[in-house]
């Protein structure tokens, strides 16, 4: 069964950092782009970052919003993706979905607030 | 970076037919934007129905068909159900970025 499982979401101030995990099973992880996306309370989704697989160079792009800001990363050892989150502003408070190819995670909920 | 655009809301009658656009603020969308359509229900993580412009995943029922049209991505649902009142979203490829439209609330009534 495929798993994808997102934690390292709460509540932080604004100006402050999180790093969100998303630890996947039941499918090639090393294979599979990953990405973040995001949907803000009663919102729609906003694509965050992805990352290529390590074979075609772990490439990465950003979204216009976190560029600067958020990192995408990947440990396939580990069959984790990352996403370190610095200079947090209200805006990005959300609903972060990790997703691989056709699989979703539940996503995870960050609150940005002082 | 681009912006992409779709209906904010349609309604459909149960058996009924309805077509969902995407319209990208570059240009004609084409297949080289590798068009993507999600389906999210309240309280759910999207599910994606259809990619590369009009291939159903195995799950997909065959009601629901991609393509484009006169420019645009195009989501058709035929003969509606009611489990199909849901928020849908189409996802499009550039360069340097993937950006999704901002969603059509359908309504099956």
């Amino acid at each position: 069964e495929v798993q994808l499982v997102e934690s390292g979401g709460g509540l932080v101030e604004p100006g402050g950092s999180l790093r969100l995990s998303c630890a996947a099973s039941g499918f090639t992880f090393s294979n599979a782009y990953m990405s973040w996306v995001r949907q803000a309370p009663g919102k729609g989704l906003e694509w965050v970052a992805r990352i290529k697989k390590l074979t075609e160079g772990g490439t990465i792009h950003y979204a216009a919003p976190v560029k600067g800001r958020f990192t995408i990363s990947r440990d396939d050892s580990k069959s984790t993706v990352y996403l370190q989150m610095n200079s947090l502003q209200t805006d990005d408070t959300a609903v972060y979905y990790c997703t691989g190819g056709t699989y979703w995670g539940q996503g995870i909920l960050v609150t940005v607030s002082s | 970076q681009a912006v992409v655009t779709q209906e904010p809301s349609l309604t459909v009658s149960p058996g009924g037919t309805v077509t969902l656009t995407c319209v990208s603020s570059t240009g004609a969308v084409t297949g080289g934007h590798y068009p993507y359509w999600f389906q999210q229900k309240p309280g759910q993580a999207p599910r994606p129905l259809i990619y590369d412009t009009n291939k159903r995943y195995s799950w997909t029922p065959a009601r629901f068909s991609g393509s484009l049209l006169g420019g645009k991505a195009a989501l058709t649902l035929s003969g509606a159900q009611p489990e199909d009142e849901a928020d849908y979203y189409c996802f499009l490829s550039y360069t340097d970025a993937r950006v999704f439209g901002g969603g059509t609330k359908l309504t099956v009534l």
